[in-house]
């Protein structure tokens, strides 16, 4: 019983490095979204895919990628890392069908320094 | 577009005591559903307790329950007989009911603490 799993837990950059993070659900959920974290501002959205083989922006979207690659894998990338970009970032992922309360399942986040 | 906010970035209680964890947030919109995260130093989200717009009683959760006062756009959390595994940062979330428009909003957070 995995629910959302994130890769990797911690990375550390240099400026203009690119990586991929990964996630992936294995609760069938329609909806995957990918936040930031960072002091002071709460979990902002980057990008969310309501469905498979689609996305849609966020509130903080530049700078990023994504990828639904398959119902159940979400990636996010980074193309030329910043030191803005030094954040904890989270997957999560939502029930389909079910009522629109159901909450958000989350993975256990990534952090990423970039120096 | 819809914001949340919680205008406490700090909290503190006393062991056994009660707090109340203020969120107001603004919308357009006239139904919704509205929650509480509570993000423990392991990082892990956890939901508290969630509650629908529409209705009008308030969601209680053992020793968790709400105010929810919809005109007034607010949502605060109370928990009553605080223990230290309550220490931890709570955000409160907002998410409409549009299923094209299916984003969940969080605010900045509030960090509890629980003095023994």
């Amino acid at each position: 019983n995995a629910g959302v799993t994130q890769t990797p837990k911690f990375q550390v950059l240099k400026t203009g490095q690119s990586m991929t993070l990964q996630c992936a659900q294995d609760m069938n959920h329609n909806s995957m979204y990918w936040y930031r974290q960072d002091p002071g501002m709460g979990l902002r959205l980057i990008y969310y895919s309501a469905s498979e083989g689609t996305t849609d922006k966020g509130e903080v979207p530049n700078g990023y990628n994504v990828s639904r690659l398959n119902k159940r894998e979400f990636s996010l990338r980074l193309e030329s890392a910043a030191p803005s970009q030094t954040s904890v970032y989270f997957c999560a992922s939502n029930r389909p069908g079910g009522p629109r309360n159901s909450p958000l399942h989350f993975g256990n986040g990534t952090r990423l320094t970039v120096t | 577009a819809q914001t949340v906010t919680q205008s406490q970035p700090e909290m503190s209680v006393q062991e056994a005591e009660t707090v109340t964890l203020s969120c107001t947030y603004d919308t357009s919109e006239s139904d919704y559903y509205l929650f509480w995260y509570k993000q423990p130093p392991s990082r892990q989200m956890i939901l508290v307790i969630r509650q629908e717009a529409y209705k009008q009683q308030n969601a209680t959760e053992n020793r968790f329950s709400v105010n929810f006062q919809k005109a007034a756009k607010s949502f605060s959390l109370k928990i009553s007989d605080s223990q230290l595994g309550d220490a931890a940062m709570y955000f409160c979330a907002y998410r409409s009911m549009k299923t094209s428009y299916d984003k969940v909003i969080f605010g900045p957070g509030t960090s509890l603490s629980v003095i023994p």
